[in-house]
């Protein structure tokens, strides 16, 4: 089974400072990778994907992210941050649920505040 | 376009009581999955539904079951409900045989 590890659960920032949010899996064959974003009191919302190709994978609101299969990394980044990007972040990983669904497993997220 | 609802928003259960979580999911979707949010966690996959079948099932008791109706809704049942299955329930939808998949926003049980 899969895993995933946010290594952070924390990470206060200065408004318009660059942030990296850090996501390691275990490894597998064939490897679909998410980053969602999570405001208080709402559901999940995708802001970046990696199913193949490029290994930078440009998101909404100026997030990207970089696989690195090497590392079994994908992590978060975004240049300058902004007040309303306050909210959890949740690192995902798609795995073979059973035929030809798939299932997600989350890390435990990290909280991304950002600070005037 | 409609996105992933679910009912109700919120509800309070007393220990012991059952539960009946809905969900539509996006027009043309026909899988739908349900995850448990426990506060301070990521979600956790609870059951996969697709064409009325269960086609995937996480480590969760026999409290918990699912089904799913001809127009795709889906229903999440948990029996004899425990403090611990305070948690927000999410809902999900997509194409069969896709990883991508849309969240609606959740109900949050509080069991007390």
């Amino acid at each position: 089974a899969q895993s995933v590890t946010q290594l952070d659960s924390q990470v206060p920032v200065f408004e318009e400072a660059p942030v990296e949010l850090r996501c390691n899996y275990s490894s597998s064959v064939s490897v679909y990778l998410f980053w969602y974003v999570q405001y208080p009191n709402q559901g999940l919302q995708l802001l970046l994907k990696y199913l193949s190709g490029s290994t930078l994978v440009k998101g909404i609101n100026g997030f990207e992210a970089e696989f690195n299969k090497s590392q079994t990394s994908f992590h978060l980044r975004k240049p300058s941050v902004h007040i309303s990007d306050t909210a959890e972040y949740f690192c995902a990983v798609s795995e073979k649920a059973g035929g030809s669904n798939y299932k997600l497993t989350f890390g435990k997220g990290t909280l991304l505040t950002v600070n005037p | 376009d409609a996105g992933v609802t679910q009912s109700p928003t919120h509800l309070i259960k007393t220990r012991g009581q059952h539960v009946t979580l809905r969900c539509s999911p996006i027009s043309g979707h026909k899988s739908v999955s349900w995850y448990q949010q426990v506060l301070g966690q990521g979600p956790q996959f609870i059951f996969q539904y697709y064409e009325k079948e269960e086609r995937g099932r996480g480590n969760f008791p026999d409290r918990f079951s699912a089904r799913q109706f001809p127009n795709y809704s889906s229903e999440l049942n948990v029996n004899a409900l425990l403090l611990g299955d305070s948690a927000l329930y999410l809902c999900a939808s997509s194409f069969w045989g896709y990883t991508e998949a849309f969240f609606g926003q959740g109900t949050r049980l509080t069991v007390v």
